[in-house]
C-alpha cells in the first residue's frame, strides 16, 4: 500500500471554527490531491498541488484554502466551517501526470 | 467539467456482463478508471491514454475513443468481489494534472 496518512479520521466540530486536515505522503510524489465525497456527486476535486508551494483551485474550492511547505504534507482548511462541508474528504497521491492516483483512507468531517 | 457516468446503478446476477460509460464534453488526454468499496477509499483499475487504446487484465478491460470522449469500461463474467462503486476520472492535457471523477456507477454483484 502506499504510504498515505490522512488525519484526523473523524472529526466533529461546530459551524464558524476552523479546520485543519492533514495527509501526510511518505511516498515522495510530486502530486497530491484533495477531494470531498458526497453521495450523488461522486468524488469532486477541491484544491491540488504539483510541487512544494504549487498549488491550484479544483472544482469546489471557495472555503477551503490548502498549503504545502513540504512534499510530504499537503494541508488543507476550511477558514469557517458550514454544515455545507459536512463530507468525507479525501486526500490522494500521484508520482507524474496520468498516472496512477493512490487514495488515503479518508476523513469524515461533521459540521454541527 | 465532472464526466458523465451511465449508468448511475446497475445490478447484476454473478456470471453476467456489465458495461459502464464515461463521456465528456472536453477533449481529454487520459481516461482513469477506479473501484470503491462501502466505507473504503478508491482504488485504480487502469488508466488509458490519448491515442484510443484498450486495456484489460484478467476480466475487467477499458477502451478510450478520444474522438468522441469516451471510455466505456467492460466488466466480463462478473464476480461478487466486482460489487462496488466505479468511477471515471479525466485529465484534459498533458500539462495539466488536475483529476476530475465522475459521479459513480454502483454496481451490485447477486449470487
Amino acid at each position: 500500500d502506499a504510504g498515505i496518512t490522512q488525519s484526523p479520521r473523524h472529526k466533529v466540530t461546530e459551524t464558524g471554527t476552523p479546520v485543519t486536515l492533514r495527509c501526510h505522503q511518505t511516498e515522495n510524489h510530486r502530486y497530491m490531491y484533495w477531494y470531498r465525497q458526497d453521495p450523488g456527486h461522486g468524488l469532486r476535486l477541491i484544491h491540488y498541488s504539483y510541487g512544494v508551494k504549487d498549488t491550484d483551485k479544483g472544482e469546489v474550492s471557495d472555503g477551503y484554502s490548502v498549503s504545502r511547505s513540504k512534499t510530504e504534507d499537503f494541508l488543507l482548511t476550511l477558514e469557517s466551517a458550514t454544515s455545507s462541508q459536512t463530507s468525507v474528504y479525501f486526500c490522494a497521491i500521484a508520482t507524474h501526470m496520468n498516472t496512477e492516483a493512490f487514495f488515503g483512507q479518508g476523513t469524515r468531517l461533521t459540521v454541527v | 467539467q465532472q464526466p458523465v457516468q451511465s449508468p448511475q446503478a446497475v445490478i447484476l446476477r454473478e456470471g453476467e456482463d456489465a458495461v459502464i460509460n464515461c463521456s465528456s464534453s472536453k477533449a481529454l488526454y487520459s481516461v482513469h478508471w477506479y473501484r470503491q468499496k462501502h466505507g473504503e477509499a478508491p482504488v485504480f483499475l487502469m488508466i488509458l491514454l490519448k491515442g484510443g487504446e484498450q486495456k484489460g487484465h484478467d476480466k475487467i478491460s477499458a477502451s478510450f475513443n478520444e474522438k468522441k470522449q469516451q471510455s466505456s469500461l467492460y466488466l466480463t463474467a462478473s464476480q461478487l468481489s466486482y460489487s462496488g462503486t466505479y468511477f471515471c476520472g479525466t485529465e484534459r492535457d498533458s500539462s495539466a494534472s488536475k483529476i476530475i471523477f465522475g459521479s459513480g456507477t454502483r454496481l451490485s454483484i447477486r449470487p
